[in-house]
């Protein structure tokens, strides 16, 4: 079975310190991931993908994630963080291969904080 | 602002009223998804047409009916819903063709619809 886990609930930085929203995942076909992030009242917007070409990836707003599949892990990460990075963060694996091909395993969300 | 447009924003209806939301997306996307989230919580997967034809439909109770009329176009038609039902209700859309790996093209979201039932 397939499944993401997002290991914080929230997590809370000062502005200019660097952020770690962390994931795992497990999945019995090659997954493809991603990191949504969702601002109050907004849709899902995509700001990175993994699919099984270099394992660092980098995204939009400054932020990258590194797949290492000897960890199951795909966190990612931000040097600096701004305050308009507080939002809701999803990690998301998205299944080829198997009877759920096309559907989309979705974390339960981590809340970043981002204090002045 | 986004390329998958919905409409209306807000919507208040009563539990024996009829309504509908409507998505729309011109980015040329042949797959497009009806998805449910309440507060705190991640999307739920409701719809998916793939070529204006329904490929996977949640388990979806019938009081909500989707429609693709076109490749552009998505509907979702509410009637008789709960309370349980208020929630944001976001369309999105993605790429797709007959090949495997366009299944891990990503999501265009739009930025929903928050319904309330009353």
């Amino acid at each position: 079975a397939q499944s993401v886990t997002q290991l914080d609930s929230h997590v809370s930085v000062s502005e200019g310190t660097p952020v770690l929203l962390r994931c795992n995942y497990s999945s019995s076909y090659s997954p493809s991931l991603f990191w949504y992030v969702q601002h109050p009242n907004k849709g899902l917007q995509l700001l990175l993908k993994y699919t099984s070409a270099a394992t660092l990836v980098k995204g939009i707003n400054g932020f990258e994630a590194e797949f290492k599949k000897s960890e199951t892990s795909f966190h990612l990460t931000k040097p600096s963080a701004h305050m308009s990075d507080a939002a809701e963060y999803f990690c998301v694996v998205s299944v080829v291969g198997s009877s759920n091909t096309g559907k989309l395993i979705f974390g339960q969300g981590t809340t970043l904080q981002v204090k002045p | 602002d986004t390329e998958v447009t919905q409409t209306p924003k807000h919507l208040v209806m009563g539990m024996t009223n009829k309504k509908s939301l409507k998505c729309e997306q011109h980015m040329g996307h042949r797959a497009m998804y009806w998805y449910k989230q309440k507060a705190k919580k991640p999307p739920e997967l409701m719809f998916v047409y793939s070529y204006e034809k329904l490929s996977i439909n949640e388990s979806v109770p019938s009081r909500f009916s989707p429609e693709c009329p076109n490749s552009s176009l998505l509907n979702l038609h509410l009637h008789a819903l709960q309370p349980e039902d208020s929630a944001l209700y976001l369309c999105a859309s993605s790429h797709r063709d007959r090949g495997l790996s366009s299944y891990n093209s990503p999501l265009h979201f739009g930025n929903g619809t928050r319904l309330t039932v009353t």
